[in-house]
């Protein structure tokens, strides 16, 4: 079956400190698909990134940078000079890959909610 | 560019009363269409999704229904709400092309309480 965990269920940390949030994931699929996703005060989901089980390269955009390594199966998520507006809570989540016509299926880890303090 | 809408954006009903909530995506055809609750502090439960019209699939039993009259509204429905119904539901769409669109991506959310 497939599990999502993210252990870190609150952090803390002061502006511009950086700061990780952990995914460790299982699945017995030698095909499938990671992403991040954000949801601000707000409630709304925001869609951060996707990686397929293929491509271990990590990537970076701004602040953010994701490190995939499938021999830890991990997907650990960094903010890097964190900032007040990057409070949210950050879900980690897997797919299968699936045929075309179907549906996508995704898991969701139960969040890890982020605070940056001024 | 694609869009997706949900009203309404809050509801206070009582407890026996039915639900209606409406969910449309605009700027893309045939997509896959999901229904997701999210109690006070949890994560995300799938509830429903849909690959096409009149297609509705259920992922756990439940006070709740679905159906999708139109390729792009899918509506989330009970005859009679209880007090374990009150969350925070949201309504996601994907592409239905296999390969690397797997991402889904979420509408605006509607806070339901039942009292």
């Amino acid at each position: 079956a497939q599990k999502v965990t993210q252990a870190q269920t609150e952090i803390s940390v002061v502006e511009k400190e950086d700061v990780t949030l952990d995914c460790v994931y299982e699945t017995r699929d030698t095909t499938y698909y990671l992403f991040w996703y954000k949801q601000p005060p707000s409630g709304e989901l925001v869609f951060l990134i996707r990686r397929n089980s293929f491509d271990e390269q990590n990537e970076i955009s701004g602040r953010y940078s994701w490190n995939f390594q499938k021999s830890t199966s991990s997907f650990n998520f960094t903010i890097t000079a964190s900032q007040v507006v990057d409070s949210a809570v950050y879900f980690c989540a897997l797919s299968e890959a699936r045929r075309a016509s179907s549906a996508s299926k995704i898991i969701f880890g139960s969040g890890t909610r982020l605070s940056i303090r001024p | 560019s694609q869009t997706i809408h949900q009203w309404p954006a809050t509801l206070v009903q009582p407890v026996g009363s039915p639900l209606s909530l409406e969910c449309t995506v605009e700027g893309t055809s045939n997509p896959n269409l999901y229904w997701y609750r999210q109690a006070a502090g949890r994560g995300l439960q799938l509830l429903f999704y849909s690959v096409g019209i009149g297609q509705i699939s259920s992922e756990v039993p439940q006070n709740l229904s679905a159906s999708r009259p139109q390729d792009r509204q899918f509506i989330l429905s009970s005859k009679k709400l209880l007090l374990s119904d009150s969350g925070f539901y949201l309504c996601a769409w994907s592409l239905k092309d296999h390969g690397q669109y797997n991402e889904q991506f979420f509408g605006p959310g509607t806070r339901l309480t039942v009292l």
